[in-house]
Order: C-alpha cells, then sequence, then structure tokens
C-alpha cells in the first residue's frame, strides 16, 4: 500500500466551478498535511497545510482533514484558468520520528477551462 | 533573499559519467533536502541532511552520494550515471526546530534541475 495517494486525474472543471481534490494516506500517526501546487516545468509551492480535523480555509482555498477516515482533501472556489496545475499532497508523519520528511502522492493534473 | 538556488537548470550526460548537483540555501535553515521527481510521479527523496557534517539516506539512495561541510550548501553527487537517474531534481529546505522540524513547517523548494542520461 502506498504510503499517500491521489486520484491522478487529470480533471477538468470549467472556470468559476469548484474543483475537488483527494488524497488518502496509509499512516495512521500522520499528523500534519500538505498540498503543494506544481505548473508545468516548475518547482512544487506550498498552498496550504493542515493538522486538525475539520476544514481550514485560505482564500479561494479549503483543505478538509478527516484523521479517522485518513483522508485530506483540498477545493478550489471560483475555480481559475491560471489555477491549472498538478497538485501535490503530502504527508508528515509524527513529530521528531522522521526528521520533517514529506511523503508526496503521485499528484493530481487539474484543469481549468475558461 | 535568493531562497533554495540550484545548478545546473539542464544537463545531459552520457552513461558512465559523474556529475555534482549544486544546491544553496540563504535562509540558515537547518533541514534540506533532495528529491527525484519522474514523469507522472511524485517526488521521492534520496538524502537528507539535518544540519552541517549530518547526512541520511531516503527512499532512493543507490548510485547518489551527498555531503553537507556547511550549513548553506547541499551538492548531490551522480557517480557513474545510468539511464535510470534521468529526471528532474529537486532540493528543499526547511528550518526546523531545534532538533526536530515543526508539524508546520514548510519546504521550501529550488527550481529543479532536469538531467537526462544517455
Amino acid at each position: 500500500q502506498k504510503e499517500v495517494e491521489q486520484n491522478s486525474g487529470p480533471l477538468s472543471v470549467p472556470e468559476g466551478a469548484i474543483a475537488s481534490l483527494n488524497c488518502t494516506y496509509s499512516d495512521r500517526g500522520s499528523q500534519s498535511f500538505f498540498w503543494y501546487r506544481q505548473y508545468s516545468g516548475k518547482s512544487p509551492e506550498l498552498i496550504m497545510f493542515i493538522y486538525s480535523n475539520g476544514d481550514k480555509e485560505d482564500g479561494r482555498f479549503t483543505a478538509q482533514l478527516n484523521k479517522a477516515s485518513q483522508y485530506v482533501s483540498l477545493l478550489i472556489r471560483d475555480s481559475q484558468p491560471s489555477d491549472s496545475a498538478t497538485y501535490l499532497c503530502a504527508v508528515k508523519r509524527a513529530r521528531g520520528s522522521t526528521l520533517g520528511r514529506l511523503y508526496f502522492g503521485r499528484g493530481t493534473q487539474l484543469t481549468v477551462w475558461p | 533573499n535568493a531562497g533554495v538556488t540550484q545548478t545546473p537548470k539542464f544537463r545531459i550526460l552520457k552513461i558512465g559519467q559523474s556529475m555534482t548537483l549544486q544546491c544553496a540555501q540563504d535562509m540558515n535553515h537547518n533541514y534540506m533536502y533532495w528529491y527525484r521527481q519522474d514523469p507522472g510521479m511524485g517526488l521521492k527523496l534520496i538524502y537528507y541532511s539535518v544540519g552541517a557534517g549530518i547526512t541520511d539516506k531516503g527512499e532512493v539512495p543507490n548510485g547518489y552520494n551527498v555531503s553537507r561541510s556547511t550549513t548553506e550548501d547541499f551538492p548531490l553527487r551522480l557517480e557513474l550515471a545510468a539511464p535510470s537517474q534521468t529526471s528532474v531534481y529537486f532540493c528543499a529546505s526547511t528550518q526546523g526546530l531545534a532538533g526536530d522540524p515543526g508539524l508546520t513547517d514548510t519546504q521550501y523548494f529550488g527550481p529543479g534541475t532536469r538531467l537526462t542520461v544517455l
């Protein structure tokens, strides 16, 4: 079983719609969860992180975490063509045990069409 | 601040050649990482370092070596390049609290090095 799994997509949504990106993880000891955005040919950049169950909102982005189901998601409201990118889910295990190491999913490719 | 810088941006190697990928950060971060990313795949950890003089293996260390003589620099050495090492290589760094990266410690990535081995 892979550490972190994401639907590879591609996911295609119209401009203005809500894009929903999903991620599951295998280690119940995981404590913090990160969403990175990666444009083609560029390096990953952090969108947001979450470590408590529930929702966390930052502008048009909302991260949702359900530790019981080992599930984390990212919602993008009012999607824009500039949101077209690959979204990487990353998981950090228990504090101190793996020295900050992140486990990455394969990423979900999102296309927002005008 | 320049953040995390990597050189070169692109490189083509012949099988059996060696090279060093350079990585530097000017944020005084304690922790540094090397990842590789193959097409359509996530990032795989090659090596990481928690401070000058301290390094350790990640998921895919075979064929690579690292050193960390200063806080700023973390070069990755490829010995005897093979086609399987064709990939994009990213260096990253994070502040790390004293001896322990925090729950929400963000990793900052360099622009990457695209390596092709023919």
